[in-house]
């Protein structure tokens, strides 16, 4: 089973900051990654796809970048709307797991 | 406007089984571009994928609970369903049903594109 390992759990920024989270998966998924925002008590919404594919109707200041097992999401300026909890998911493999989750925190 | 909404009991005894059912609006469900999917998320914790289907049936099941998950789809009501038996308070969780789209290649599930706004099933006696 494929595991997902995201850095930080928790960052701390500002409005206008760049920020860059990482997913780790513990074997090569080419470019089959998703990454999803979820803001408290509403469902996950895609951002990024195929690991650095944007989903119709997703600001451009979220980029992805990665392939194999290392992965990026970047925020190019953070906005108030941007802090959430972003979920990296692997879909190489018929497991689909998510990782732990990184909490995007007000400075 | 494609909308997934999930019903079912909010609350369930443990030993007894999970019953929740995604029905689906504004999109046919038999459609080969998708498979449906659960997943689930534990009160402050993170996303746990459950299992996804496609219209003809074909199934996918996360290793950890395939042996008490139970996933089938209803294409005259634009349904699916999840059971999950033998429920424990570990299975305390908002349930979300989302649409899991295939990934042309291969033609097996990828992302989720759309989710369902989750229903809260509690285990309790």
């Amino acid at each position: 089973d494929i595991q997902m390992t995201q850095s930080p759990s928790t960052l701390s920024a500002s409005v206008g900051d760049r920020v860059t989270i990482t997913c780790r998966a513990s074997q090569s998924i080419s470019s089959w990654l998703a990454w999803y925002q979820q803001k408290p008590g509403k469902a996950p919404k895609v951002l990024i796809y195929k690991a650095s594919s944007l989903e119709s109707g997703v600001p451009s200041r979220f980029s992805g970048s990665g392939s194999g097992t290392e992965f990026t999401l970047t925020i190019s300026s953070l906005q108030p709307d941007d802090f959430a909890t972003y979920y990296c998911q692997q879909y190489n493999t018929h497991s689909y797991g998510f990782g732990q989750g990184t909490k995007l925190e007000i400075k | 406007q494609l909308q997934l909404l999930e019903s079912g009991p909010g609350l369930v005894k443990p030993s007894e089984t999970l019953s929740l059912t995604c029905t689906v609006s504004g999109v046919s469900i038999s459609s080969s571009a998708y498979y449906w999917g659960w997943i689930r998320q534990p009160p402050g914790k993170g996303l746990e994928w459950i299992g996804s289907i496609s219209y003809g049936g074909s199934t996918y099941y996360n290793p950890s609970l395939k042996s008490r998950v139970t996933i089938s789809v209803d294409t005259s009501k634009n349904q699916f369903s999840l059971n999950l038996s033998s429920v424990t308070a570990a299975d305390t969780a908002v349930y979300y049903c989302a649409r899991h789209r295939v990934q042309m290649v291969y033609g097996t599930p990828g992302y989720f594109d759309y989710w369902g706004q989750g229903t809260l099933v509690t285990v309790s006696s």
